[in-house]
């Protein structure tokens, strides 16, 4: 199975701040690699695919990048509104697997 | 519009069974990827199986050979039928489509307790 790491396990960041999260895959996995955000309570929302395709309806300040077994997805400038916990996935190879999330709060 | 409606979660004592359904609308279950994933109390995200066409399903380790994933094309509904539950498989249970996850169900939440 294919292992997925995530750096860093949380974090603390003001509004305004460019954030980063980095995602290893234990083996490469070529671009087969998504970013969920998960607000308390509420059901994970897609916000990238393949690595670096934005889904439809999610604010340009998301970005993914990466290919290969490693992967980072930054916020240029970190709202309120995305306070909350992102996960990668990959889907390159069954079974499907999770990072194990990164908790962004309020600095 | 996408819709995706989980039911039939509750609570179960252990070794009992449940199936779980989960109701589309906005699109033909039969022509898509879909997945189940759980989320234990305060866990991160696990994913669970994968049905699409004729294809064999996929699922994860911790449930293959208790779990078993279903769909009915003319109800539209995707299923999934847990036994011998363990303490372990409590968790919110989502539906998701496509091999990437695109849309969600609000989840229904299955509890294994004595």
């Amino acid at each position: 199975d294919i292992q997925m790491t995530q750096s860093p396990s949380s974090l603390s960041a003001s509004v305004g701040d460019r954030v980063t999260i980095t995602c290893r895959a234990s083996q490469g996995i070529r671009n087969d690699l998504a970013w969920f955000q998960q607000k308390p309570g509420k059901a994970p929302k897609r916000l990238i695919y393949a690595a670096s395709s934005l889904q439809s309806g999610v604010p340009s300040r998301f970005s993914g990048s990466g290919s290969g077994a490693e992967f980072t997805l930054t916020i240029s400038s970190l709202q309120p509104e995305d306070f909350a916990t992102y996960y990668c996935l990959q889907f390159n190879n069954y079974p499907f697997t999770f990072g194990p999330g990164t908790k962004v709060d309020i600095k | 519009e996408v819709q995706l409606v989980e039911s039939g979660g509750g609570l179960i004592q252990p070794g009992g069974s449940l199936r779980l359904s989960c109701a589309a609308s906005g699109f033909a279950v039969s022509s898509n990827f879909m997945n189940w994933v759980r989320q234990a109390p305060g866990k991160g995200l696990e994913w669970v199986s994968i049905v699409y066409g004729d294809d064999p399903p996929y699922y994860a380790d911790s449930v293959k050979g208790r779990f078993t994933i279903s769909r009915d094309n003319s109800k539209n509904t995707l299923y999934l039928q847990m036994n011998s539950l363990r303490a372990e498989d409590t968790a919110v249970y989502y539906c998701a489509s496509s091999a990437t996850l695109d849309y969600w169900g609000q989840g229904t939440l299955v509890t294994v307790s004595s």
